[in-house]
């Protein structure tokens, strides 16, 4: 069983609309929770971190956390063409070490 | 700014020939890691160094090697390169939050 498990995608959306991308996670002691976004050939770059349950917001992103389901979600409200990348979730156990999910394709579509 | 640099950037190379990946940092962190990423298999860490001449494996080490000789350098060491070591490597230093990673260009390498 995976430890950090997403959707591959691609998850397409219209323009404008809501993309909604989510990650399941098996390590219960996990503390910390973060979002990359990935463009093709390029290094994945922080847009969201999250470390208590419940929303976070920040612009247009809102990240969710339900420590009890185990499951952290990403929302990105007005969704631009320019959002489309994979996004990859990361959970962080307590230690150095970092977990990451294999990624969620969103295409947004002009 | 924060500035991780990973040298080289490209490389084809082939079997058992030893090669070195640099990393350097600006910012005087003491925790730098090293990932691959793969399709399908996603960002997997190899190693990582909480300071200087402190460093523990990741999820897959093998076959690679690390040192820390000093805070800003991270080099990631291929001693016998095989094939299954064709990927992207990225390096990575904590960020501005806790917990948050700031990660280098990236460097392809390919073994034939």
């Amino acid at each position: 069983q995976k430890e950090v498990e997403q959707n591959s995608g691609p998850l397409s959306v219209p323009e404008g609309a809501i993309a909604s991308l989510n990650c399941t996670y098996s390590d219960r002691v996990s503390q910390s929770f973060f979002w990359y976004r990935q463009y093709s050939g390029k290094s994945p770059e922080l847009i969201m971190s999250i470390y208590s349950n419940g929303d976070k917001e920040d612009g247009r992103f809102t990240a969710q956390l339900n420590k009890a389901s185990q499951y952290v979600s990403l929302l990105i409200r007005d969704s631009q063409p320019s959002d489309s990348a994979t996004y990859l979730c990361a959970v962080n156990p307590g230690t150095y070490k970092y977990i990451f999910g294999t990624g969620t394709r969103l295409k947004v579509l002009a | 700014e924060a500035q991780v640099t990973q040298n080289p950037r490209y490389l084809i190379t082939v079997t058992g020939k030893k090669l070195t990946v640099t990393c350097s940092q600006n910012m005087n962190h003491e925790y730098m890691s090293w990932y691959r990423q793969d399709p399908g298999l996603g960002l997997r860490q190899i190693y990582y160094s909480m300071n200087v001449e402190v460093t523990d494996k990741g999820d897959v080490p093998e076959g690679y090697k690390v040192s820390r000789k000093e805070k800003r350098n991270f080099p990631l060491i291929l001693e016998s390169p095989s094939p299954n070591q064709t990927s992207l490597y990225f390096c990575a230093i904590m960020g501005r939050g806790p917990g948050e990673l700031f990660f280098g260009e990236g460097s392809r390498l390919t073994v034939l």
